[in-house]
């Protein structure tokens, strides 16, 4: 069975950091790019970053870029997202997506976890 | 706002059948990307409903279903159910944008 597991969410201030983490289990994690995707209060989805298998390939959506850092471990299974100089619009759930290789375009996020909180308040 | 536009909330009697729109535009749908549809029950995660315009993953009931057009898709569901309530979005990709794109969401209401 595919499990997704992120930890790391909590409570920060305005410009501070946090460091999420993705324990993935029940598939051969190295053979797929992964993402994280937020969801802030009472609101749609976002996606944040994407990283290729081997983490050679790696894409960001323009609100993030340049803040938030996303890599693997492919050897432990786990997925990261470093986020730095946070704000208040970063409030939101983070989830860890499986991304699926479609045979057409764009590929699809089959599986997902439950989603850590980050809230970003002085 | 979302690069995907859904409206916000749809309601049906239980029975009948509900529609959720997603128009997008010619950077995306219109580009010849293909659109997919997740369901959020209240309080869960998004779960994967339909892929590729239109077909099911195992286990997703066939009163769902999804189709494609010209720069729009729509996502319906018919014989609705108390369990269908829950928030549907549409995913495809941009490639002005360069990334994945949702719609806003719809929430569906079984009245």
């Amino acid at each position: 069975e595919v499990q997704l597991v992120e930890s790391g969410g909590g409570l920060v201030k305005p410009g501070g950091s946090l460091r999420l983490s993705c324990a993935a289990s029940g598939f051969s994690f190295r053979s797929y790019t992964m993402n994280w995707v937020r969801q802030a209060p009472g609101k749609g989805l976002e996606w944040v970053s994407s990283i290729t298998p081997s983490g050679s390939y790696i894409h960001y959506a323009d609100s993030v870029k340049g803040r938030f850092t996303i890599s693997r471990d492919n050897a432990k299974s786990s997925l990261f997202l470093q986020m730095n100089s946070l704000r208040a619009e970063d409030t939101a759930v983070y989830y860890c997506v499986r991304q699926y290789p479609y045979n057409y375009s764009p590929d699809y996020f089959d599986y997902w976890g439950q989603g850590t909180l980050v809230t970003v308040s002085s | 706002q979302s690069v995907l536009t859904q409206p916000p909330s749809v309601s049906g009697a239980p029975g009948q059948r509900v529609t959720i729109s997603c128009t997008g535009s010619s950077s995306n749908i219109g580009a010849g990307y293909d659109v997919h549809w997740y369901q959020q029950l209240p309080g869960t995660a998004p779960k994967l409903l339909i892929y590729g315009n239109n077909n099911r993953p195992s286990g997703v009931p066939d009163r769902f279903s999804g189709s494609k057009s010209g720069t729009s898709a729509s996502l319906a569901i018919t014989g609705l159910q108390a369990e269908d309530e829950a928030d549907y979005f549409c995913q495809s990709y941009d490639s002005s944008l360069r990334g994945y794109v949702f719609g806003n969401g719809t929430t569906v209401t079984v009245l």
